[in-house]
């Protein structure tokens, strides 16, 4: 079973539409962290955001917002207004302790972002 | 801060050659990963090191793939014989402690292409 999902393999908007990215994850972990990474066209991930499973409050910074829900196992990433900058490639991952003590980080398959002009 | 730098950004070889592949983590990182993303899929953990010792390998091909950090900065994943199926991204990340709430700081990647 995969551990995080992402059921959203493509989505196209237009220019200044609002998109919400789906994630779902799995874990047994009490204690773990989320994380949405964007990769651009150019290949680097760059680290967007995190949530700790036990903050569940919701928040807002700038044209990006979260919606994190433990009852569903979901960790939902939106943009408001898009702009074609954010065209990229965006990845869902969950982050818990592996048998060591040390952080074991599983990474979706991603959702193809395409902001139409 | 410098970023995550990786060497080289591109690599064709032929079936059955060896190639490798240089990481140079964030100063002062003490854990670094090396995931491959294969065209069209997520990054995957290939091996994973806190300071020079391996904390997580249960994902590389050790028949094939070796990984090693000496001194616990630079860190070198080598591919000895290649096949078809290593075609893919090779990404090194970083991050500072290895603690389940370190974001991991990516380079820009080593796209290997076995012909």
């Amino acid at each position: 079973a995969q551990k995080v999902t992402q059921a959203q393999t493509e989505i196209s908007v237009v220019e200044k539409e609002d998109v919400t990215l789906d994630c779902v994850y799995e874990t047994r972990d009490t204690t773990y962290y989320l994380f949405w990474y964007k990769q651009p066209p150019s290949g680097e991930l760059v680290f967007l955001i995190r949530r700790n499973s036990f903050d569940e409050q919701n928040e807002i910074s700038g044209r990006y917002s979260w919606n994190f829900q433990k009852s569903t196992s979901s960790f939902n990433f939106t943009i408001t207004a898009s702009q074609v900058v954010d065209s990229a490639v965006y990845f869902c991952a969950l982050s818990e302790q592996n048998s060591g003590g040390y952080q074991k980080v599983t990474f979706g398959t991603g959702t193809k972002l395409q902001v139409i002009p | 801060e410098a970023g995550v730098a990786q060497s080289p950004r591109y690599k064709i070889i032929e079936k059955r050659q060896s190639v490798a592949f240089w990481c140079n983590p964030i100063s002062g990182h003490a854990t670094l990963y090396w995931y491959q993303q294969i065209l069209g899929q997520g990054p995957k953990l290939l091996i994973q090191f806190q300071n020079n010792g391996v904390v997580d390998d249960s994902q590389l091909p050790k028949d094939r793939f070796s990984a090693e950090r000496l001194k616990g900065v630079d860190s070198t994943l080598k591919i000895q014989p290649a096949k078809l199926e290593d075609s893919a991204v090779y990404l090194c990340a970083s991050s500072l402690q290895g603690t389940n709430n370190s974001p991991l700081h990516f380079g820009n990647g080593t796209r290997l292409t076995v012909t």
